[in-house]
């Protein structure tokens, strides 16, 4: 089944503390892109990826880092997290070429609580 | 910049039409999406517009009108399943590399 992945789906930590969402699709799509969430803001795009190893920032960056090592993988990093980070991520992909390139797949999405 | 406008919510009957509009303006323009999030759930694609027009499937139409910066998403025959929030999002300028900017969703409520 195509499908784009989330791990964890839940997640309550404190501030400071590391942690990493992962992300993976088994579509062979070329572009990933993480997203957050919240009440009356909307989707919000932090960073995208072309490629493997060509990542850029969206509107939302800070906070937040991402690596592209594989294709398949795209996993979104918070360094030092805080409070306002406290969301509702998603995870997406959709391809680049060869085909409708224009529908993005979200990942069920990842609810953070930051405390 | 880009900037969409949508109205937060809308309330309809089982069985009736549903008009929701979008408007945008955009520093550049390359195709206005519409998407479905029923509540906790993830986004699911519904239609891309690129050109003026309407555009269906099945019971959702998509229409887009590039000179008055406005879209409507037309639902039909509504379905209690179609209680969701309904997202507007435009494409900018970048090619394949777009970012997409979303609007904040017309929460629409279908009642019996």
């Amino acid at each position: 089944e195509a499908q784009v992945t989330q791990n964890p789906r839940y997640l309550i930590t404190v501030t400071g503390k590391k942690l990493t969402v992962t992300c993976s699709q088994n579509m062979n799509h070329e572009y990933m892109s993480w997203y957050r969430q919240d009440p009356g803001l909307g989707l919000r795009q932090i960073y995208y990826s072309m490629n493997v190893e060509v990542t850029d920032k969206g509107d939302v960056p800070e906070g937040y880092k991402v690596s592209r090592k594989e294709k398949r993988n795209f996993p979104l990093i918070l360094e030092s997290p805080s409070p306002n980070q406290t969301s509702l991520y998603f995870c997406a992909s959709r391809r680049t070429s060869g085909g409708p390139y224009y529908e993005q797949y979200f990942g069920p999405g990842t609810r953070l609580t930051v405390t | 910049g880009q900037n969409i406008d949508q109205p937060t919510e809308m309330t309809a009957t089982e069985g009736a039409i549903v008009q929701i509009n979008c408007t945008y303006q955009t520093s550049g323009f390359n195709g206005l999406f519409w998407y479905q999030q029923h509540a906790g759930e993830a986004p699911t694609f519904l239609s891309y517009n690129v050109l003026d027009g309407l555009e269906e499937k099945g019971r959702f139409s998509s229409f887009l009108s590039r000179s008055k910066g406005y879209s409507y998403l037309l639902l039909k025959e509504l379905q209690m399943k179609d209680s969701a929030s309904y997202l507007c999002a435009v494409r900018g300028p970048g090619g394949g590399s777009y970012i997409p900017t979303f609007g904040r969703g017309t929460s629409l409520i279908v009642h019996p």
